[in-house]
């Protein structure tokens, strides 16, 4: 049982756009950064969004954060096939005093 | 361009101690801008944070695995180790070292490959 909360899998198509959600509390996501992850099967995580809705060099515009209140959202335009993935958010919790992850969302492109 | 990379024992037994090193490199792990933290996943399961270590030694433990846990950070090889006591399968998982850059509100920048550890007999 994970700490945040994640859809387990959404799918859209070729070109479309998905958002993923990623549910916490006042603890964790209320009140520090979200950062999101994306992972292909055998692989390290890769940073995409850190604090909140910012992009690391090279993380191309078509991925984007934002949060509110005690939700955060990643969304992706322009979907492409090679975006099949599984992509992790994650945030401190101030009441855990630890880094805690959502389960994961599987991305299935169409 | 820095690389951080894992090495350790891929098989553990029950009840024994696992150790690990991520060794840095292309850049120091003395820089006081940056964490050094451990991460697990179990085989396909979500990602568990272990916990971290700055610059200085100072440690912060995810408090389930805290009695159970040390990490301490070498400066003359570079490296950080990540010390896990009275192992079981429970702790079955990929091990991924990774840094967290004090401005990027927790998120990890950079990750190892990963070093899968089965605990068996």
């Amino acid at each position: 049982q994970s700490v945040l909360t994640q859809p387990p899998s959404v799918s859209a198509a070729p070109g479309q756009k998905v958002t993923i959600s990623c549910s916490g509390s006042s603890s964790n996501i209320g009140n520090n950064y979200v950062s999101w992850y994306q992972q292909f099967q055998g692989t390290a995580p890769k940073l995409l969004i850190h604090d909140n809705d910012k992009r690391p060099s090279g993380i191309p515009d078509r991925f984007s954060g934002s949060r509110s209140g005690t939700s955060a959202t990643l969304g992706i335009t322009g979907l492409q096939t090679g975006d099949e993935a599984d992509y992790y958010c994650g945030t401190w919790d101030s009441a855990l005093s630890s880094v805690v992850f959502g389960g994961g969302t599987k991305l299935t492109v169409l | 361009q820095l690389q951080l990379q894992e090495s350790g024992p891929g098989l553990v037994k029950p009840s024994e101690t696992l150790s690990l090193s991520c060794s840095v490199s292309g850049g120091s792990i003395s820089s006081p801008t940056y964490y050094w933290d451990w991460i697990r996943q179990p085989p396909g399961k979500g990602l568990q944070w272990i916990g971290r270590i700055d610059e200085t030694g100072t440690t912060y433990y995810n408090p389930s695995l805290e009695s159970r846990l040390t990490i301490s950070v070498h400066t003359s090889n570079n490296q950080f180790t990540l010390r896990l006591t009275s192992m079981t399968a429970a702790d079955t998982a990929v091990y991924y070292c990774a840094r967290s850059p004090d401005d990027y509100g927790d998120g990890f920048d950079l990750w190892g490959q990963g070093t899968l550890v089965t605990v068996s007999s």
